[in-house]
């Protein structure tokens, strides 16, 4: 059962525009969050984290937003660049080490 | 200087084989972690050890095996290979840090299996 959804599975942006990728979560203990990008042939690699005493993390270009009340959390890319063109995963800690991933959203920048 | 690697980095077989994964890191961790990426994309945690001791264990089947025989290496064995084996198989590791850093983990390329 995913506890982490990722429910639009591609989004296709024009170069220099915003890509926003939305996530949610069902278990309401889940304190934080991370994404992931990972580009075809290679193993995903750590983007951005924000813990749920933020509602805000940014760093460069992404921005993670976090939403408790809905639990939804989403990253923005500003402004999108053609290298920016990869599956970006959602994850979240769910006891131990262990993390929960999302389904994944391909994103695709135009030049 | 690759920080996690994996060996092969693809495996193409007969159902009913048994074959190997190997993983190794060189960041000095000390939490590994085998991930299987299915059909549909999905990363699941399969098996997850710390300093060469089993914390997780998820529910797979017993035909996979992981072995630890340093902190710096996670190899997964897989007997009888089956067609829903197919899939990418991911090794990672964490640092065991306080705080949310041991969370971050790093991930080697993968390796895909096609079970013919």
């Amino acid at each position: 059962d995913q506890q982490v959804k990722q429910n639009s599975p591609s989004l296709s942006v024009q170069e220099g525009r915003i890509s926003i990728l939305n996530c949610d979560y069902t278990n309401s203990m889940f304190d934080y969050f991370l994404w992931y990008k990972k580009y075809p042939a290679e193993g995903p690699t750590f983007l951005i984290s924000i813990s749920s005493i933020k509602d805000k993390n940014e760093d460069g270009r992404f921005t993670v937003f976090l939403n408790k009340s809905a639990k939804h959390l989403s990253l923005h890319i500003v402004p999108s660049q053609p290298g920016d063109s990869a599956v970006y995963f959602c994850a979240a800690p769910c006891g131990g080490n262990k993390l929960t991933f999302g389904g994944g959203t391909r994103v695709l920048v135009k030049p | 200087d690759t920080a996690v690697s994996q060996t092969p980095k693809y495996l193409v077989t007969q159902m009913g084989n048994d074959k190997s994964i190997k993983c190794e890191q060189n960041l000095g961790h000390d939490t590994m972690y085998w991930y299987k990426q299915d059909s549909k994309k999905f990363l699941k945690i399969m098996f997850s050890y710390n300093n060469k001791e089993l914390i997780i264990n998820e529910t797979v089947p017993n035909r996979f095996s992981p072995k630890s025989p340093d902190k710096a290496h996670l190899n997964l064995h897989i007997n009888s290979l089956e067609l829903g084996d197919s899939a990418v198989y991911f090794c990672a590791s964490s640092p065991r840090t306080s705080g949310r850093a041991q969370e971050t983990q790093y991930f080697g390329p993968g390796t895909r299996l096609l079970v013919l």
